[in-house]
């Protein structure tokens, strides 16, 4: 499979803080979209970096590609309870398929 | 638009019984996937058309999962007999492009 690979599993932090999930692929790709979801429902897409792009930003995310490293990164800067989720990378050169995702736990 | 639509959005089944699910993509989109959800395994592609052709069925576990897709606008993920290994959340999602999927709501299926 060649599925993003997320990482950590999974992330503690005190709300107003900053949280940063990274992704490794393995293959050439066209874009990569990070996603996330909220329990019990289904994938949101959060934002989509091009192969050619390496840092895009959308209100409170912030994301960075490299691809020569083939790695990407989401920064969700002051982090708020809602934001606890599971957050997923997916490429288009994987077929969208997701990794196991980082688990995001923003405390009050 | 209504979004991807998934049903039933619960089932619980007896063992041995068939199951299924059934999904209404996004108008005018030409890519449709089944993905199924558990703790164990994460979120798997099963299954994703392309113009109602099945291009990659390489997740579909075993025989006893099967999927059509009719017609633009519908698409059945059935399973017989199911498994108490079977039960998951199973997520149909659907793309114009492969840049943006739309997911629904998932199937939580539990099988007894």
């Amino acid at each position: 499979s060649q599925q993003g690979e997320e990482d950590p599993q999974a992330l503690s932090i005190q709300e107003g803080e900053n949280a940063t999930m990274n992704c490794s692929y393995k293959t050439s790709i066209n874009n990569l979209q990070w996603y996330r979801q909220n329990s019990g429902r289904g994938l949101v897409h959060l934002i989509l970096i091009r192969s050619n792009e390496r840092e895009k930003h959308s209100g409170r995310l912030r994301v960075t590609l490299d691809t020569s490293k083939k790695s990407s990164s989401l920064l969700i800067t002051a982090s708020r309870a809602a934001d606890t989720a599971s957050y997923f990378c997916a490429t288009d050169e994987s077929k969208l398929t997701f990794g196991q995702g980082t688990i995001l736990t923003v405390h009050p | 638009d209504a979004g991807v639509i998934q049903s039933p959005r619960h089932e619980v089944t007896e063992m041995g019984q068939e199951v299924t699910l059934r999904c209404k993509p996004i108008s005018g989109h030409d890519y449709l996937f089944w993905y199924r959800q558990t703790m164990m395994r994460g979120l798997e592609l099963l299954i994703y058309f392309n113009n109602n052709v099945p291009i990659d069925d390489s997740g579909m576990p075993e025989d006893r999962f099967s999927a059509k897709m009719p017609n633009a606008s519908f698409s059945t993920l059935k399973i017989q007999p199911s498994e108490p290994r079977d039960s998951a959340v199973y997520f149909c999602a659907s793309t114009e492009v492969l840049d943006t999927i739309y997911f629904g709501e998932g199937s939580w299926l539990t099988v007894v």
